[in-house]
């Protein structure tokens, strides 16, 4: 079936620098594109995502960048703060459905003091 | 607004039973999806409802798992017999429907389920 890969699965970064996570998808048909956090022990939130009529969007220290030629997206946290570690999961609309998303396996985010 | 509310957050069954898992969307959400997450296969779609009708449940192992949504404020995950690979956490979310396009998912917490 459709996948939606990313990478990496684990990244390390020292605090108040910039961090990066990338996604690929496979159907280019998919034309919404959300990121989730998830801190431990609790459910996942939306914290950004971006539509295909679209190849760039800001909130606040979140940049996502699609790039639908590559099949690609990311996710660029700057100014990394401790309370950004988590996991963070990217997803694309899967083709034919407006529902449904094919979710990332997961990259666990650490700041490093 | 409570968000989406999950009962239990922890339950424990012993190989063989059922368990019911039970999900309260958001207020004026017509969507609402049942996940299951592991370390293992991340998150899992099981099912989706859209004004309580059951649109897709092609996620659902179908022998032993069933769900339903008899009103628009709840709905409920039932697994029979279960077995320890059925450990995991399922998460239930819900969204607004505007009949054209996928929207913000809003999570539960999740009911972790253990079979022993």
């Amino acid at each position: 079936g459709e996948q939606v890969e990313q990478l990496p699965s684990i990244l390390r970064v020292q605090e108040g620098s910039s961090a990066s996570i990338n996604c690929s998808y496979e159907d280019s048909a998919s034309n919404y594109f959300p990121w989730y956090k998830q801190e431990p022990g609790e459910n996942p939130k939306l914290i950004i995502d971006i539509r295909s009529n679209m190849e760039r969007k800001q909130i606040q220290e979140l940049i996502v960048l699609l790039d639908k030629k590559a099949k690609r997206f990311s996710l660029h946290i700057t100014d990394t703060q401790p309370g950004d570690s988590a996991m963070y999961f990217c997803a694309a609309s899967a083709s034919g459905s407006n529902y449904q998303l094919i979710w990332g396996s997961g990259t666990k985010l650490i700041i490093k003091p | 607004n409570a968000g989406v509310i999950q009962t239990p957050r922890h339950k424990v069954t012993g190989k063989g039973q059922e368990a019911t898992l039970w999900c309260e969307p958001i207020s004026g959400h017509s969507a609402v999806f049942w996940y299951r997450q592991t370390i293992v296969q991340g998150l899992e779609f099981l099912t989706y409802f859209r004004n309580q009708a059951p649109i897709d449940d092609s996620g659902m192992p179908k022998e032993r798992f069933s769900a339903q949504m008899p009103n628009q404020s709840h709905s409920t995950l039932k697994i029979q017999s279960t077995q320890p690979q059925d450990s995991a956490v399922y998460l239930c979310a819900s969204s607004q429907d505007w009949g054209g396009r996928a929207e913000t998912l809003y999570f539960g917490s999740g009911t972790r389920l253990t079979v022993l």
